[in-house]
C-alpha cells in the first residue's frame, strides 16, 4: 500500500519553465512533509519541507504549497535550470514515528537548455 | 561538520551469500534509518536504530537485521541473499528532538547486487 501517490512519473520541460509535481496522503496523522532531489549515483537530498500549518513555503526558486484539506501537496520550481534535471521524490513523516520517512514513487525531471 | 558516509559504494554478491553494509551517522546525530531503494521507486523504509536499540522496522523479514554502535555509526546485514535484495541501501542520520519532526540526512547509499 503506497502512502504518499506521486505524479507525473517523468517530466520534461524548456529552460525557463516552471514544473510542478504533485503528491497526495491518505494518513491524516501525517504532520511534515519534504521533498527530496537525488542525483544519478547519490543519496536524496532535502530541497524544501512544510507542516500543515501552513499553505505555502517558500525557498529560494523551490516552492511548496499544501492543501490539507484535499490532503495533497505539490512542488514548484520557478525559472527551472538544466542543473535541475534530477529525479524528485515528496515524503511523509509523523513526528512521533521519531523520523520514518514514506515517500513517493519519485518522478523524473529533465529541463532541456 | 562530516556528513553521513557509507561502505562500500558497490558490492556484488551471489543468491544465499551474507552481506554487511555499513553508515557512520552526521557528527551529533544519534538516530540512523535504514532504506533500501529498488531501481525507479522510492526508498522504503527497513528499520531505524535510536541511541543502540531498533526503534521501529518496516515490512521487511527477519533476515534483515541492524546494529548501532556506542559512536552511533550502523551496520546492515542481510542474509540469505535473494535476487531482488539488489538494490540501492540508504543509510540517513538525524538528531530527534522532543515533539519535532527531524531532518533526516541521506549517504550516498550502497549498490548491491545480487547474482
Amino acid at each position: 500500500q503506497q502512502q504518499v501517490k506521486q505524479s507525473p512519473q517523468s517530466l520534461i520541460v524548456q529552460k525557463g519553465g516552471i514544473p510542478i509535481i504533485n503528491c497526495a496522503y491518505e494518513n491524516t496523522a501525517f504532520d511534515y512533509f519534504p521533498w527530496y532531489q537525488q542525483f544519478p549515483g547519490k543519496g536524496p537530498a532535502l530541497l524544501i519541507a512544510i507542516r500543515p500549518d501552513v499553505s505555502e513555503k517558500k525557498e529560494g526558486r523551490f516552492t511548496i504549497s499544501f492543501n490539507k484539506s484535499a490532503k495533497q501537496f505539490s512542488l514548484h520550481i520557478m525559472d527551472s535550470q538544466p542543473g535541475d534535471s534530477a529525479t524528485y521524490f515528496c515524503a511523509a513523516n509523523r513526528g512521533s514515528t521519531l523520523g520514518r520517512l514514506y515517500f513517493g514513487r519519485g518522478t523524473q525531471l529533465t529541463v532541456w537548455p | 561538520e562530516t556528513g553521513v558516509t557509507q561502505s562500500p559504494t558497490h558490492l556484488i554478491k551471489t543468491r544465499g551469500q551474507q552481506v554487511t553494509l555499513r553508515c557512520s551517522s552526521q557528527s551529533g546525530h544519534n538516530t540512523v534509518s535504514w532504506y533500501q531503494q529498488a531501481l525507479g521507486q522510492g526508498p522504503q523504509f527497513i528499520f531505524q536504530y535510536y541511541r543502540e536499540e531498533e526503534n521501529g522496522r518496516g515490512n521487511f523479514p527477519p533476515r534483515f537485521s541492524g546494529l548501532q554502535f556506542p559512536n552511533y555509526s550502523s551496520e546492515l546485514n542481510v542474509n540469505a541473499l535473494e535476487l531482488d535484495d539488489s538494490a540501492l541501501y540508504l543509510c540517513a542520520s538525524s538528531f530527534p528532538l522532543t515533539g519535532l519532526n527531524n531532518e533526516q540526512f541521506f549517504g550516498p547509499g550502497t549498490r548491491l547486487t545480487v547474482l
